[in-house]
């Protein structure tokens, strides 16, 4: 149980794009959901926490308008990388909490690999 | 403030050979404690987690953790390792109450040699 995907797995993009990398739970609702960003060899760092059906709250030094996160439901979260530069190029995790499974431990996803050129 | 630290950024383990992958965390309020597991190019996966009860909590694949207050650590332990534990190791703690972050350690690359 506490299956949480991410869509796609790679995406390759020109500067300037927008890329949209989908999260879901599978198997149980995902009350709230996180998304990480992690540089190579380095740790995760939290961007944001989404709540389905309200705003999301954005870490210190992220930019919304840059990260757009939509928790329209209780089992999706979609992050989208808006105007997306090379320096965006990252590995982008997603994971997902619930009331239905252990409230208190977050499940992750598989991880989408960003590459902007 | 929550914090959490790894002191060993890496450490290389002959196979079969015991390991010990150390973790020590700060906080003012109760928290939960995690292992998470990464292994090349994927997710997260959990390993183990200590949330109340007994402070020695095992894992489905040999793994162990403690869980000692006093010295704010939650060590995690192997008697024996194998080269598919060749893997990133991520100790992470959150608070007790709801939507709360997860603040993850730096990690520590667990590098088995046969």
């Amino acid at each position: 149980g506490a299956v949480v995907s991410q869509h796609p797995s790679w995406v390759i993009c020109k500067s300037g794009t927008s890329v949209k990398i989908e999260c879901r739970s599978l198997d149980f609702q995902a009350t709230t959901m996180f998304w990480y960003r992690q540089f190579p060899k380095q740790s995760l760092m939290l961007m944001a926490t989404s709540n389905e059906g309200s705003k999301a709250t954005y870490e210190q030094g992220v930019e919304k308008d840059k990260f757009l996160i939509n928790h329209a439901s209780l089992t999706l979260s979609t992050l989208t990388v808006t105007s997306a530069h090379p320096e965006d190029s990252s590995f982008y995790i997603c994971s997902a909490r619930g009331n239905s499974v252990s409230g208190e431990t977050q499940y992750f996803g598989p991880g989408t690999r960003l590459l902007v050129l | 403030a929550q914090s959490v630290t790894q002191l060993d950024s890496q450490v290389p383990v002959f196979e079969e050979a015991p390991v010990e992958l150390r973790c020590n965390y700060s906080s003012s309020v109760s928290v939960y404690l995690f292992w998470y597991v990464q292994y090349p190019n994927q997710g997260l996966q959990l390993l183990l987690k200590y949330l109340s009860g007994s402070t020695l909590v095992e894992s489905i694949n040999g793994f162990e953790a403690e869980f000692n207050k006093s010295q704010t650590s939650f060590h995690l332990r192997k008697p024996s390792v194998h080269i598919s534990d060749t893997a990133e190791y991520f100790c992470a703690v959150s608070l007790k109450t709801s939507y709360d972050k997860v603040i993850f350690g730096p990690g520590t690359s667990l590098s088995v040699i046969p």
